[in-house]
């Protein structure tokens, strides 16, 4: 099945600073890889998201890129803030998996005011 | 926050005792999922549904079930058999084929003694 690796494990960034998360997945043939936002002991919230007929993808201060050809994709956050302090997680589906999501270890990224 | 709600947010049992968890959603998705997340890691498959009457298993069924007799609702049982039950556990719901994203309710956290 799918497998989904993700680097690194903790960030700290100053703020103003970019933070960058990226991930690797295993199945070529995967192609929706979504970001999640989680707080302490809340839901994980979904922060954007990118297709496999896309290679990158922007909303304001977050974007994300995909390199099909190396199975990788990358989480970039500019100018962070305090509240961008939280555990983000990556994900993969659609290949042999389908609809499922099958998520990395997640990021736990500190913002230092 | 959706239309995704899961009770109750806390949970208490006692060892070799059977817990049902609830989830609901109003916005007529088809598919739902159960998840396990332990502190510090990432989100585990338990089982999921594409649609009623019908559900798979995921990575880590293995003591858990679930039924999906409603489209609405996917209540999952964490039974006797699941040798580590203390955890938080996510529902999730996706509008189902051709549509990858997922959506969270706000969890219940299981505390097995």
């Amino acid at each position: 099945g799918e497998n989904v690796e993700q680097h690194p494990s903790t960030l700290s960034v100053q703020e103003g600073d970019s933070a960058v998360i990226k991930c690797t997945y295993s199945d070529s043939a995967s192609n929706y890889f979504p970001w999640y936002k989680q707080e302490l002991g809340k839901r994980p919230q979904l922060i954007i998201d990118i297709r496999s007929n896309v290679g990158e993808k922007k909303d304001q201060r977050i974007a994300v890129t995909l390199n099909k050809t190396a199975k990788h994709f990358s989480l970039h956050i500019t100018e962070t803030q305090p509240e961008d302090s939280a555990v983000y997680f990556c994900a993969a589906s659609g290949g042999a998996a389908g609809n499922k999501l099958t998520f990395g270890g997640g990021t736990r990224v500190l913002v230092k005011p | 926050d959706g239309g995704i709600t899961q009770s109750p947010k806390y949970l208490f049992r006692k060892e070799g005792q059977n817990v049902t968890l609830s989830c609901e959603q109003n916005l007529n998705h088809d598919a739902m999922y159960w998840y396990r997340q332990d502190p510090g890691q990432g989100l585990r498959l338990i089982y999921y549904s594409q649609i009623v009457n019908d559900f798979q298993k995921g990575d880590i069924a293995e003591g858990y079930s679930v039924s999906r007799e409603k489209k609405e609702s996917f209540p999952l049982t964490v039974t006797s058999a699941q040798k580590n039950p203390t955890a938080f556990y996510l529902c999730a719901s996706s509008s189902g084929t051709g549509s990858y994203e997922q959506y969270f309710g706000p969890g219940t956290r299981l505390t097995v003694t």
